[in-house]
């Protein structure tokens, strides 16, 4: 059973800070990881995916991936309250075990508050 | 502009009813899904569809069903047997599915607005 784990919050952090958010998942087949930002009551946004071991960058963001810990984080610099969101971590994962092809697993969101 | 849309934004159905949920993508994708999402839920999949004139079941069909007559459009109906129907319906599309393994297993998804269903 492909699981991918967030903690539900909320994360709660000043203006200014870093935020840390943290996702593991169970498939070490895995290949590809995807984070993505939804406020309340809209559809999901990419903000970043990866999938090489190591970090990736992209302004404020970044995603660090660690395949043997089964783990990938996102961490955004210099939170701003507009970055109140949730976030969801989705991991690529095979629909089933007969088919050669793959999907998306969703977390269940980390809820992050940025105060002023 | 390239994107996908759904409509309508909000549904109201009487218990009995089955409702149709309308997405259309522009982006020339082959793959295109329908996830449900729960208040502090994650998003859970529906259906999805690789190719027109093919679509498959995801984790949670039960009381669903879905066409793909046309690459642009992939209309799902959520029928009277669904229980408990009250949710946000969210359609997504891809160029295609990502494969299984391997490093081109890259399959970022774009998603439409959403439609926000009630039953009464």
């Amino acid at each position: 059973q492909k699981e991918v784990e967030q903690n539900s919050g909320p994360l709660s952090v000043p203006e200014g800070a870093i935020a840390s958010l943290n996702c593991t998942y169970s498939d070490r087949g895995s290949q590809s990881f995807f984070w993505y930002r939804q406020y309340s009551g809209k559809s999901p946004e990419l903000i970043m995916f990866i999938y090489s071991n190591g970090d990736k960058e992209d302004g404020r963001f970044t995603a660090q991936l660690n395949k043997a810990s089964q783990y990938v984080s996102l961490l955004i610099r210099d939170s701003q309250p507009s970055d109140s969101a949730t976030y969801l971590c989705a991991v690529n994962s095979p629909i089933n075990q007969y088919s050669g092809y793959s999907t998306l697993t969703f977390g269940k969101g980390t809820m992050l508050l940025v105060s002023p | 502009d390239g994107g996908i849309t759904q409509s309508p934004k909000y549904l109201f159905r009487k218990e009995g009813q089955n409702v149709t949920l309308s997405c259309e993508q522009n982006l020339n994708h082959d793959a295109m899904y329908w996830y449900r999402q729960d208040p502090g839920q994650g998003l859970r999949l529906i259906y999805y569809s690789q190719i027109v004139n093919d679509f498959q079941k995801g984790d949670i069909a039960e009381g669903y069903s879905v066409s793909r007559e046309k690459k642009e459009s992939f209309p799902l109906t959520v029928t009277s047997a669904q229980k408990n129907p009250t949710a946000f319906y969210l359609c997504a599309s891809s160029t295609s599915l990502g494969l299984a393994g391997g490093i081109s297993s890259y399959n970022e998804q774009f998603f439409g607005p959403g439609t926000r269903l009630t039953v009464l």
